[in-house]
């Protein structure tokens, strides 16, 4: 099956600064791509998704990066803010699946 | 407006004691999925619902158990609960493929 692997497992970045979270695929055949933010105690809210007939997507301070031959995707957080701090996973999905395979997930701090 | 909605959002229950959460929605979604997430971990696929086609994951253990009476409503029954079971509980909805929306979650306590 899918198996997804996530870096790093704990970033911590000045406010203003950029973060970026990588993720490795195992399943050349999967296509959908989704990052989720969960805040603590909250539930997992996406931010951002792609497919893979595009190499990237943005939305104002967040965007995803796909490699498709190298099998890994990222998340770019820039100008970041204290309320970005969360746990961040990302996710594959095969075509025709409903199942989606996370990360283990990434913990951001913004240091104000 | 909520838009998946679970009960209760915090459960505590005695081991081995049958216990039920549920959830609910109002996006008319046909997919429905039960998640498991322990503390510091990635959710978790349990089962999802296509419509009333129930669809078990393989290493989901027997003591889970669903149920969809309708398009809005999904059950997770947990038989005989054990001190292993105790996580955040997360149900979510999709109209096919598309984005999941989760519900907040109900922590489950077993004693």
């Amino acid at each position: 099956g899918e198996n997804v692997e996530q870096h790093p497992s704990t970033l911590s970045v000045q406010e203003g600064d950029s973060a970026v979270i990588k993720c490795t695929y195992s399943d050349s055949a999967s296509n959908y791509f989704p990052w989720y933010k969960q805040e603590l105690g909250k539930r997992p809210q996406l931010i951002i998704d792609i497919r893979s007939n595009v190499g990237e997507k943005k939305d104002q301070r967040i965007a995803v990066t796909l490699n498709k031959t190298a099998k890994h995707f990222s998340l770019h957080i820039t100008e970041t803010q204290p309320e970005d701090s969360a746990v961040y996973f990302c996710a594959a999905s095969r075509p025709g699946s409903y199942q989606l395979t996370f990360g283990k997930g990434t913990k951001l701090s913004v240091i104000p | 407006d909520a838009m998946v909605i679970q009960n209760p959002r915090y459960q505590v229950t005695q081991f081995g004691k049958p216990v039920t959460l549920s959830c609910s929605q109002t996006l008319n979604h046909n997919v429905m999925y039960w998640y498991q997430q322990k503390s510091s971990q990635a959710p978790k696929l349990l089962f999802h619902y296509y419509d009333k086609d129930f669809n078990n994951e393989a290493d989901t253990p027997d003591n889970f158990q669903s149920r969809r009476p309708n398009t809005s409503f999904c059950f997770l029954d947990i038989r005989s609960p054990g001190l292993g079971d105790a996580a955040m509980y997360l149900c979510a909805t999709s109209a096919g493929r598309a984005e999941q929306y989760f519900g907040p979650g109900t922590r489950l306590t077993v004693t």
